[in-house]
């Protein structure tokens, strides 16, 4: 049980274009889930939380004009990055907890890697 | 603001010995502390979780301990195996109960034949 999905694994786009990225969970709801960026050699570092039904919460530095989260239901939240430039080239990873049985441990989905050229 | 600490350099070790891994924090003790695997790629995997009113938990082959005195955390895995090399995070809540992770950096465990 607890898993969560990506899609996609992998994107290669242009500068200036946008970039949807889908975080599921598979057999739980997730009212709360977690979008991160890791840059290599380096640890995973929060962007936002992603609310069900609410305003995602961003950390600060982070533009929530250009990393857009919508968490429509309680399976799926979107990370959108708006005009992409070569420097939002990371590994975005999302998370999520299970509403019905706690919400200590955070279960993570495989990552999507993100090429902007 | 709460800062983690892992070793940087990587720990090579010999099959069939046990791997110990570091994760040092800053100021206020976490209400938990856990531990995840990462391979290359992919994303994190959960191991254990840890309260501050445990000392030690153990699943399998892997052990935490827990020292809020000083401020740090073991991971201990017995009888390694080349399929335990991975890299290694330790994450905090710092928020006491809102499940707002702050990762370590990770220490690369290189389990050799």
């Amino acid at each position: 049980g607890a898993v969560v999905s990506q899609h996609p694994s992998r994107v290669i786009c242009k500068s200036g274009t946008s970039v949807k990225i889908e975080c599921r969970s598979l057999d739980f709801q997730a009212t709360t889930m977690f979008w991160y960026r890791q840059f290599p050699k380096q640890s995973l570092m929060l962007m936002a939380t992603s609310n069900e039904g609410s305003k995602a919460t961003y950390e600060q530095g982070v533009e929530k004009d250009k990393f857009l989260i919508n968490h429509a239901s309680l399976t799926l939240s979107t990370l959108t990055v708006t005009s992409a430039h070569p420097e939002d080239s990371s590994f975005y990873i999302c998370s999520a907890s299970d509403s019905g049985t706690g919400r200590e441990t955070q279960y993570f989905g495989p990552g999507t890697r993100l090429l902007v050229l | 603001s709460q800062k983690i600490e892992q070793n940087s350099e990587a720990l090579n070790i010999q099959e069939g010995k046990t791997a110990t891994l570091t994760c040092n924090y800053t100021n206020y003790s976490p209400a938990y502390l856990q531990w995840y695997r990462q391979d290359p790629g992919r994303g994190p995997v959960f191991l254990l979780l840890i309260r501050e009113n445990e000392k030690e938990k153990r699943k399998e082959r892997l052990k935490v301990t827990f020292d809020t005195t000083l401020k740090q955390s073991l991971f201990h895995i017995t009888a390694s195996q080349p399929a335990d090399s991975a890299t290694y995070l330790c994450a905090l809540d710092i928020t006491g109960g809102g499940n707002k992770l702050t990762f370590g950096t990770g220490t690369q465990l290189k389990v050799e034949l």
